[in-house]
């Protein structure tokens, strides 16, 4: 079973413009991950954020996380063509194991 | 780059058939978990091996097994393959087990195809 429910399951953008994908998740967490995976290949870790962080920035990347709503954010700014991917979040419970959604597949339209 | 290396990177099996997937972690991890990826879904957890010991288990039947070797590199054993194995299979290699700041490094995962 997965934990993590991305929204949307798809998003379609053209180059430049902002990309936000959403997690949900059930239960509570050590931390939450995002990762990058581009055409069905090895996962590209992007940025974590801790329970007890709200908000995190890595270049072009923006990490918001709502503990009480079990929620994340991640917004990817002037978006690129190779931002083309599906993203992924995962939750650590502190089981020794990462629990991902099944996925955001975004698109970057030239 | 993570520097976690899997072999091989494609696979063709037959139902009942047994395979053995191969991971070198990155360098200076202790510890290495296993993921199955079906198509169009995330990674789910297989198991995770700590200094050579198993330190969790996902949902997965018996005949998934593994081994951790001294030098931190890993294996991924399925026996009685069935057609529902096919998957992208990843590890990930991190330090110290897991705890607050589980940070894992994939590979670039196993494609296995079972007909």
């Amino acid at each position: 079973s997965q934990q993590g429910e991305e929204d949307p399951q798809a998003l379609s953008i053209q180059e430049g413009e902002n990309a936000t994908m959403n997690c949900s998740y059930k239960t509570s967490i050590n931390n939450l991950q995002w990762y990058r995976q581009n055409s069905g290949r090895g996962l590209v870790h992007l940025i974590l954020i801790r329970s007890n962080e709200r908000e995190k920035h890595s270049g072009r990347l923006r990490v918001t996380l709502d503990t009480s709503k079990k929620s994340s954010s991640l917004l990817i700014t002037a978006s690129r063509a190779a931002d083309t991917a599906s993203y992924f979040c995962a939750t650590d419970a502190g089981a020794q194991k990462l629990v991902f959604g099944q996925g955001t597949r975004l698109t970057i339209n030239p | 780059e993570t520097g976690v290396t899997q072999s091989p990177t494609h696979l063709i099996k037959t139902r009942g058939q047994q395979v053995t997937l191969r991971c070198s972690s990155q360098s200076g991890h202790n510890t290495v978990s296993w993921y199955q990826q079906a198509l169009g879904q995330g990674p789910q957890f297989i198991f995770q091996y700590y200094r050579e010991e198993e330190n969790g288990r996902g949902n997965f039947p018996p005949r998934f097994s593994g081994l951790q070797f001294p030098n931190y590199s890993s294996e991924l054993n399925v026996n009685a393959l069935e057609l529902d194995d096919s998957a992208l299979y990843l590890c990930a290699s991190s330090l110290e087990g897991g705890g607050a700041y589980n940070e894992q490094f994939f590979g670039p995962g196993t494609r296995l195809t079972v007909l």
